[in-house]
């Protein structure tokens, strides 16, 4: 079966850096995304990981560990606007199927 | 710039009828996904099409089919809707990688 773990939720202050974490254990491995959903919005993409690393987008970053089934989603100099859920994603196969986590909620607070 | 839409917002049906909830695409992608997304369970694959006339299910296509004539439309059937099928309904399309998602359809069935 397919199974991609992210904690619920998570608090943090503005300015400041939050790392959310991703394990994942899927019958394969094709990449990994991270989408940001607000609230009533429909999720919009981040980044994608399909090597091993850090890959870097402005204040957003995802690293990937594909021995170890984990991934980060890094967001420094948070923003109110920052509150969303964050949504980890494994494609397994091809087609760009995915699996999706139940997402973890961000809320960011002055 | 990239266009999913969907045909409704937010939807109201009664149990038993046929419900149809239609995506269109307007970036030439060849595949297309419904997703339904529910609190506490994520966004789950019900369907998707990665060709004019070709489906595949996901992991809940009970209770659901789908259409897809043209390529630009991927259409979304609910052949007897019941209770349990009250949901967020997501469209998405993609060209390679990154999902490209409508704004979903709010469906409740009472």
């Amino acid at each position: 079966g397919q199974n991609i773990d992210q904690p619920t939720e998570m608090t943090a202050t503005e300015g400041a850096i939050v790392q959310i974490n991703c394990t994942y254990q899927t019958s394969g491995f094709n990449g990994l995304f991270w989408y940001q959903q607000h609230a009533g919005e429909a999720p919009t993409f981040l980044s994608y990981n399909v090597l091993d690393g850090l890959e870097e987008k402005g204040r957003f970053s995802s690293f990937l560990s594909r021995s170890k089934g984990y991934s980060y989603l890094l967001l420094k100099e948070l923003q109110m606007k920052d509150s969303a859920s964050y949504l980890c994603a494994v494609s397994p196969t091809g087609f760009q199927k995915l699996v999706f986590g139940t997402g973890t909620r961000l809320l960011v607070s002055p | 710039d990239v266009k999913v839409t969907q045909s409704s917002r937010y939807l109201v049906k009664r149990t038993g009828e046929k419900v149809f909830l239609e995506c269109v695409q307007d970036m030439d992608h060849e595949n297309m996904f419904w997703y339904r997304q529910d609190p506490g369970l994520g966004l789950r694959l019900i369907y998707f099409s990665y060709d004019v006339k070709m489906k595949e299910k996901g992991d809940i296509p009970e209770g659901y089919s789908v259409s897809r004539e043209k390529k630009e439309r991927f259409s979304l059937i609910l052949e007897s809707a019941s209770t349990n099928q009250t949901s967020m309904y997501l469209c998405a399309s993609t060209p390679k990688n990154e999902q490209y998602f409508g704004p979903g359809t709010r469906l409740t069935v009472t």
